[in-house]
């Protein structure tokens, strides 16, 4: 079975702070696949990373940041000089399988 | 972009009666999802689909609920008889293959059961 927790259920912070989202994951399977899914106000998910359990490589996309680290089961995600824009609830996902196991989300409020 | 249809953007309707949610996956994906989104809760999924058949289920998706690719380009989701617990933000997806791609979603349709 397939677990993900993401234990900040909100967070809010001023523009221009940086801030981190935590996810953490369980799973028995050797490959695997974690995302990164945004749900901005209007309902909509949409897609921010996919990473495979054999690349360990952080990534960085502009402001955007992932740091996965298979040692302690996590896959965070950075946002840097936060914007109100990314106001949303963040969700992590896993997929040990052909379906997508999501975490209970993050919502974060970015104030001017 | 291509993109994932969903219609309608929300469904209102009473208890008992049978609702039909459509999609039209991204055009060269050939695997389909459905998942669930209770207000304020985390998405579930429901169920996957490729070579017109069912590939996996959760406990969610149980007799009441079914689905179709009754032509090459919509995916269904049919709930026969709706419960009030049923009202929820319905995701489709679809994604080329299984796994290591992402799931590109649909803007979801609301179903309020009253």
């Amino acid at each position: 079975a397939q677990k993900v927790t993401q234990a900040q259920t909100e967070i809010s912070v001023v523009e221009k702070e940086d801030v981190t989202l935590d996810c953490v994951y369980e799973t028995r399977d050797t490959t695997y696949y974690l995302f990164w899914y945004k749900q901005p106000p209007s309902g909509e998910l949409v897609f921010l990373i996919r990473r495979n359990s054999f690349d360990e490589q952080n990534e960085i996309s502009g402001r955007y940041s992932w740091n996965f680290q298979k040692s302690t089961s996590s896959f965070n995600f950075t946002i840097t000089a936060s914007q109100v824009v990314d106001s949303a609830v963040y969700f992590c996902a896993l997929n040990a399988g052909n379906m997508l196991t999501f975490g209970g989300g993050t919502r974060l409020m970015v104030k001017p | 972009e291509p993109e994932v249809t969903q219609t309608p953007s929300h469904q209102v309707t009473q208890m008992g009666q049978e609702v039909i949610l459509r999609c039209v996956p991204i055009s060269n994906h050939l695997y389909f999802y459905w998942y669930r989104q209770i207000l304020g809760q985390k998405v579930e999924f429901l169920v996957s689909f490729y070579n017109n058949e069912i590939s996996e289920k959760s406990e969610i998706f149980d007799d009441q609920f079914s689905v179709e690719r009754p032509d090459g380009s919509n995916f269904t989701l049919k709930i026969r008889s709706t419960k009030l617990e049923d009202s929820a933000m319905y995701f489709c997806a679809s994604s080329v293959t299984y796994r290591n791609t992402e799931a590109f979603f649909g803007q979801g349709t609301r179903l309020t059961v009253v």
